[in-house]
């Protein structure tokens, strides 16, 4: 059981480029979210899904864009990168109603 | 605004010390209260609370949440330095368990 897998796990952009955080889970979660954590900070949510073809922002939602075609994809998207989302970005998902929530490793992403 | 706040930030004890944890909240729609222990990756699920007064243990570990103060305490007995982590509250709110708002961490360093 893989749980909640993210790629990449690091990767370096540069200004105004674009890229795919992927995240996969198979557990058959319904719920999926999407997560960043600046240093010394805790995470704060970017977007959400409660199920296929369902997304909505969070907290933080400038700059990037999801999709939830099947429940076990929620790729989160970031369009025109800047400095300001340097961060750790975290995947999780959670078949909901009071269970745990299960958290992927993490993507390290630096743009520069 | 809704909020989630932990103390101390960073704290240095030594290996055998016993340590409390706090976190306060004042968040709308509180679904349940969530303690993760952070090392270098992916936040570690330890406990989640929605019953005032009901302690959870884990081995060494403890925590218990007081609905009506707004607070949680998360306490370990018999420090190890395996211990040594950031630790995150986070409070569940709204329609769906994944939503939600995390505090800053309290470092704990636990010194041989």
């Amino acid at each position: 059981n893989a749980g909640v897998t993210q790629t990449p796990k690091f990767r370096i952009l540069k200004i105004g480029q674009s890229m795919t955080l992927q995240c996969a889970q198979d557990m058959n979660h319904n719920y999926m979210y999407w997560y960043r954590q600046d240093p010394g900070m805790g995470l704060k949510l970017i977007y959400y899904s409660v199920g296929a073809g369902i997304t909505d922002k969070g907290e933080v939602p400038n700059g990037y864009n999801v999709s939830r075609s099947t429940t076990e994809d929620f790729p989160l998207r970031l369009e025109l990168a800047a400095p300001s989302q340097t961060s750790v970005y975290f995947c999780a998902s959670t078949l909901g109603g009071g269970n745990t929530i299960y958290f992927g490793e993490g993507s390290w992403l630096t743009v520069v | 605004e809704d909020k989630v706040v932990q103390s101390p930030l960073s704290l240095v004890v030594h290996e055998g010390d016993t340590v409390t944890l706090n976190c306060s909240y004042e968040v709308t729609n509180f679904r349940s209260l969530l303690w993760y222990k952070q090392e270098k990756k992916a936040p570690t699920f330890l406990f989640m609370l929605t019953s005032s007064g009901i302690e959870k243990k884990s081995g060494r570990l403890s925590s218990i949440l007081d609905k009506k103060e707004l607070f949680s305490i998360l306490n370990i007995t018999a420090t190890q330095t395996g211990d040594s982590a950031v630790y995150l509250c986070a409070v569940a709110y709204g329609g769906s368990q994944g939503n939600l708002i995390f505090g800053k961490g309290t470092k704990l360093s636990v010194k041989p």
